[in-house]
């Protein structure tokens, strides 16, 4: 069963502080990954594609990886600022399947 | 419009009654899923469509949910006889292909009392 999971379940950091978020999967045959971000009452937004044969990709403030070998990756998110509280969610998408494994999220929180 | 329209935003019912949630994709967009997402939990899959091609209805949790698409754009959800864990914010997502990236709308949060 295709899988995703996410740690943490929630992180409390402080404004301007810098955090990783990680995501496992078992999804099979991979095809590429995303890494979502949610704002409270707001539809999740794309940050970033990850396809197999790329390990990293940054977008903006954002670094996401990838290591295909451990189907792990990871959200980077530098220099954190207040709009960056929200939850950020690992999306992976299986080769032949139109539907989505979603993780259930990280929760962060950015406080002054 | 430029990205994906949902209505309601709010809707309020009371346990019994039907309700229909309306989303209106993104033009030229060919898949649409529907979502279900309850507090602080992650997105449960309800119902995808591709085109013209029968919608793979394997995440819809009853049959007292079920979803049209009319023309290949707009579609409804519709959720029958409501029960109070219906209680949950509905997401529609649009993408130009299947697997490809999802644009959502901002949801239709749906309270059964």
């Amino acid at each position: 069963k295709n899988q995703v999971e996410q740690s943490p379940q929630s992180l409390i950091i402080l404004e301007g502080k810098n955090c990783t978020l990680q995501c496992n999967y078992t999804v099979s045959p991979f095809s590429n990954l995303r890494w979502y971000k949610q704002d409270t009452g707001r539809g999740p937004v794309s940050l970033t594609i990850m396809t197999f044969s790329e390990n990293t990709k940054s977008n903006g403030r954002y670094t996401a990886t990838l290591d295909a070998d451990t189907k792990q990756s990871s959200l980077h998110i530098t220099a954190s600022q207040l709009s960056d509280s929200a939850s950020y969610i690992c999306v992976v998408s299986a080769g032949g399947s139109y539907i989505p494994t979603f993780g259930r999220g990280t929760s962060l929180i950015v406080h002054p | 419009g430029a990205g994906v329209s949902q209505s309601p935003s709010n809707k309020v019912t009371e346990k019994g009654k039907d309700v229909e949630l309306r989303c209106d994709p993104i033009s030229g967009h060919t898949a649409l899923y529907w979502y279900r997402q309850s507090l602080g939990q992650g997105l449960e899959f309800l119902i995808y469509f591709q085109g013209n091609s029968a919608p793979d209805k394997s995440g819809l949790p009853s049959d007292r949910f079920s979803a049209e698409r009319t023309g290949g754009s707009v579609s409804t959800l519709t959720i029958q006889r409501t029960q109070q864990e219906d209680s949950a914010v509905y997401l529609c997502a649009s993408s130009h292909s299947g697997a490809g990236e999802l644009f959502f709308g901002e949801g239709s949060r749906l309270t059964v009392l």
